[in-house]
């Protein structure tokens, strides 16, 4: 079975700063990795995800992640966050072979202050 | 392309009750998942339903089933209700069952159960 542990439940940094959210997952076989963003009153938004090749993947406004496999990691990262970051990150894995049931960590709130 | 529907948006029910929710995927998906988030519990995987058959279910109790028509839309019901099913619902499609293929979720149904 898979598991996601997702180190933080809040996280609320100022607007500018950069932001770490942490996800270590465990599996005893080969997973995919990704990260989903919740908005209030929305369903979920994949930000990002890890498939195989480069172990660093970015999206489009400005995340990124960087798979650690002896680690058992994929935190996710922003330099300079905004206001408009303000969601809950979930962290999720899928097994490489099989169904596409996901995974999910308990999410992590980031707060953005002024 | 449109996204990932779900009918209807709020749900009141009571106890005991029965509620049928419906997800009509991205056109060409042929994968449905569904999904169960409350606070306490997180996200916790229902069951995924490919070419009208369910492939993988999760660890929930027979009241709640599903079914997947031959346009690929999705249903799931819920019987019995109790106050603990109350959750927001989220319907994720797939273009098919490969790993690799990434889930899009729809804005979720909310569900309160009196």
């Amino acid at each position: 079975a898979q598991s996601v542990t997702q180190l933080d439940s809040q996280v609320p940094v100022f607007e500018e700063a950069p932001v770490e959210l942490r996800c270590n997952y465990s599996s005893s076989v080969s997973v995919y990795l990704f990260w989903y963003v919740q908005y209030p009153n929305q369903g979920l938004q994949l930000l990002l995800k890890y498939l195989s090749g480069s172990t660093l993947v970015e999206s489009i406004n400005g995340f990124e992640a960087e798979f650690n496999k002896s680690q058992t990691s994929f935190h996710l990262r922003k330099p300079s966050v905004h206001i408009s970051d303000t969601a809950e990150y979930f962290c999720a894995v899928k097994r490489a072979q099989g169904a596409q049931k996901l995974v999910f960590g308990q999410g992590t709130r980031l707060t953005i202050n002024p | 392309k449109a996204g990932v529907t779900q009918t209807p948006r709020y749900l009141i029910k009571t106890r005991g009750q029965q509620v049928t929710l419906s997800c009509s995927p991205i056109s060409g998906h042929r994968s449905v998942s569904w999904y169960q988030q409350t606070p306490g519990q997180g996200l916790q995987f229902l069951f995924e339903y490919f070419s009208e058959t369910q492939r993988n279910k999760g660890n929930f109790p027979g009241r709640f089933s599903g079914r997947q028509f031959s346009n690929s839309r999705s249903e799931m019901n819920v019987s019995t209700l109790e106050l603990g099913d109350s959750a927001l619902y989220l319907c994720a499609s797939s273009l098919g069952l490969a790993p690799t293929d990434t889930q899009y979720f729809g804005p979720g149904t909310r569900l309160t159960v009196l």
